[in-house]
């Protein structure tokens, strides 16, 4: 059935570092993913979206991966910052149906 | 200063009581969504509405109810059907249910007496 899941449910980086996310999607038919980023007590940010016909899509900071080939999607942050703490969702549309959302991943930031 | 306003922030439910949460958003979309989010865990679809004055139910209806009457506001209540209504609770709104960045609120907290 269609699932999004995560390879680990928290990631640990030093500040400066870079850092990788990872997620798994099963359904093949999904043509849209989004990226969004949550603060503690607060709603899911929008960060960045692929569609299916890209491997790759930059933004400020962030870059994300798509493997179709594997199901796999990823979300690099570079040289990250305290401010990056977070729990981290993807997602993913199969054409108008709703969004399914992933577990989430936290980020945690050592200075 | 466009965006996605919810209220209140934290609620307290007391045991058959009916609550309701506001969503208001004046970004002009056509689709608007309520989630459920529990603590450590990600977001399960409640109601979902793409036009006014139609809804359609979620994974996790049971228990809830929504209305659509103006394009700018889905409230949500949570009946005292729903025998475990503490989560936090997230609205959401998009241009179309194709063009699925969802925008979302800042949360209602709800907890029960």
């Amino acid at each position: 059935g269609e699932s999004v899941g995560l390879h680990l449910p928290t990631l640990s980086v030093q500040e400066g570092d870079n850092s990788i996310i990872n997620c798994a999607y099963s359904n093949s038919a999904s043509d849209y993913f989004i990226w969004y980023k949550q603060e503690s007590g607060k709603g899911p940010q929008f960060i960045i979206d692929i569609r299916s016909n890209m491997d790759k899509r930059q933004g400020q900071r962030v870059t994300v991966l798509l493997n179709k080939t594997v199901k796999h999607l990823s979300l690099q942050i570079a040289a990250t910052q305290p401010g990056d703490s977070a729990v981290y969702f993807c997602a993913e549309n199969k054409g108008a149906q709703k969004l399914v959302f992933g577990q989430g991943t936290r980020l945690t930031i050592n200075p | 200063d466009g965006g996605i306003t919810q209220s209140p922030k934290y609620l307290f439910r007391k045991e058959g009581q009916n609550v309701t949460l506001s969503c208001e958003q004046n970004l002009n979309h056509d689709a608007m969504y309520w989630y459920r989010q529990d603590p450590g865990q990600g977001l399960r679809l409640i109601y979902y509405s793409q036009i006014v004055n139609d809804f359609q139910k979620g994974d996790i209806a049971e228990g809830y109810s929504v209305s659509r009457e103006k394009k700018e506001s889905f409230p949500l209540t949570v009946t005292s059907a729903q025998k475990n209504p503490t989560a936090f609770y997230l609205c959401a709104s998009s241009i179309g249910l194709a063009k699925n960045i969802q925008y979302f609120g800042a949360g209602t907290r709800l907890s029960v007496l």
